[in-house]
This record gives C-alpha cells, sequence and structure tokens, in this order.
C-alpha cells in the first residue's frame, strides 16, 4: 500500500493568518497519464468529509479560493492564505493513485 | 445534483449480521465507482473497497478483504456494505463515497454502526 504521512498533526492559527499542511507519499502519485492523484478533504466537526482540492491543484466547485494544492511526485502542500473561522476541522490528504487508496492521519486546524 | 442516502443508524450484538444500504441519485449510476470509508471513534479515514456497479468489480483494501461483502444493485442505484458476523471492533461511522467530477467529490451522511453485548 502507498503510505501517505501528514505534518503536522495539529495546527492553532490565529483568524487571518496563513496555515500549512503537508503531506508525503511513499510512492510517487504522478500517472502516466499526466495528473497527479493527490486529493485534499476537510471533515468539519459532526459532518462527513468534503472535497476542497483534487489531482494536486484543481479547486472543487464552491471551495473558496483562500484553499490552494501544491506539489509534486512524493511531496504535496495544502495552503490557507487567510484562515477564516469556518475553516476549523480536520484536514485529510488522500493518494488516489493506486487502490487501497489511502489517507494521511489527519491535521486539526483549531482557531486560536 | 449527486445525492448519496445512506441507511440508519444500527445497534447490534457481536456475531450478528448487518447488510447497511447508500442509495444513489442524480447521476448515472453504474458507470462511476463507489466505494466504503470507515471511520473508527475518533479516528481517521479508511479506505474499505470500491465497486463498478455496471458489472460488480470490487476491489478490496487488504485490511477488509475476507472481513466484509460489498455489492451493487443497478436496478435500484444502490450500494450495499455486509458483514456476517459482526465484532465490537466493527464499531464505527461507515461513508459511502463516489465520484462524478473529480476524486470522490460526493458524500454519504454516514451510518453509525454499534456493535456491544
Amino acid at each position: 500500500d502507498i503510505v501517505v504521512t501528514q505534518t503536522p498533526l495539529s495546527l492553532s492559527v490565529t483568524p487571518g493568518q496563513p496555515a500549512s499542511i503537508s503531506c508525503k507519499s511513499s510512492e510517487s502519485l504522478l500517472n502516466s497519464d499526466g495528473k497527479t492523484y493527490l486529493y485534499w478533504y476537510l471533515q468539519k466537526p459532526g459532518q462527513s468529509p468534503q472535497l476542497l482540492i483534487y489531482e494536486l491543484s484543481g479547486r472543487f466547485s464552491g471551495v473558496p479560493d483562500r484553499f490552494s494544492g501544491s506539489g509534486s511526485g512524493t511531496d504535496f502542500t495544502l495552503k490557507i492564505s487567510r484562515v477564516e473561522a469556518e475553516d476549523v476541522g480536520i484536514y485529510y490528504c488522500m493518494q488516489g493513485a493506486d487502490f487501497p487508496y489511502t489517507f494521511g492521519q489527519g491535521t486539526k486546524l483549531e482557531i486560536k | 445534483e449527486v445525492q448519496l442516502v445512506q441507511s440508519g443508524a444500527e445497534v447490534k450484538k457481536p456475531g450478528e449480521s448487518l447488510k447497511i444500504s447508500c442509495k444513489a441519485s442524480g447521476y448515472n449510476f453504474p458507470i462511476y465507482w463507489i466505494g466504503w470509508v470507515r471511520q473508527m471513534p475518533e479516528k481517521g479515514l479508511e479506505w474499505m473497497g470500491i465497486i463498478y456497479p455496471s458489472d460488480s468489480d470490487t476491489r478490496y483494501s487488504p485490511s477488509f478483504q475476507g472481513q466484509v461483502t460489498i455489492s451493487a444493485d443497478k436496478s435500484v442505484s444502490t450500494v450495499y456494505l455486509q458483514w456476517s458476523r459482526l465484532k465490537a471492533s466493527d464499531t464505527a461511522i461507515y461513508y459511502c463515497t463516489t465520484g462524478t467530477v473529480s476524486g470522490y467529490d460526493s458524500w454519504g451522511q454516514g451510518t453509525l454502526v454499534t456493535v456491544s453485548s
């Protein structure tokens, strides 16, 4: 299985400040079709996960532009340019390059 | 609009069987992979398996192979997750999820399964 490792596991951010989460995979997620199958999800308290970023850097419909995904190969980053109160929850990266798909351990974001 | 509506919460005893469901609507059900994800209490997300409803091609994560059965009924646009003998460690929230745009972008509301004697 491809192992996906997230850091940090928790993050406390002042509203309006940026935040960054790192995700590393044990194998390259770059497919022969040129796409990188790395996704970012947010699970708000008491809710189902919701897709934020698809295929490395594509922002899903309705996701604010303060969220961005970047990286390549095995190293990836989710950035929030200015954290807002509604961004609290647990962020997961997920590799979709090879089944079984695997999630990172999750990063809990709280507001200071 | 894509919707995945899951069956309600279940309370079962160890050793009992269970089948939970996820009814899909708003898209062409047979031609998109749909999967199940487990979330144990206060824990992260784990992929269990996926199924392609058109031909029932099913793939299981090694951790869940032989422990559960995933099936689909195209006639009612529904996917199922089944246990023959539940264990206390099966206590979790189970989500179904599918992707019609990119990745797994639609999720059910989750089904809480509690297994306790």
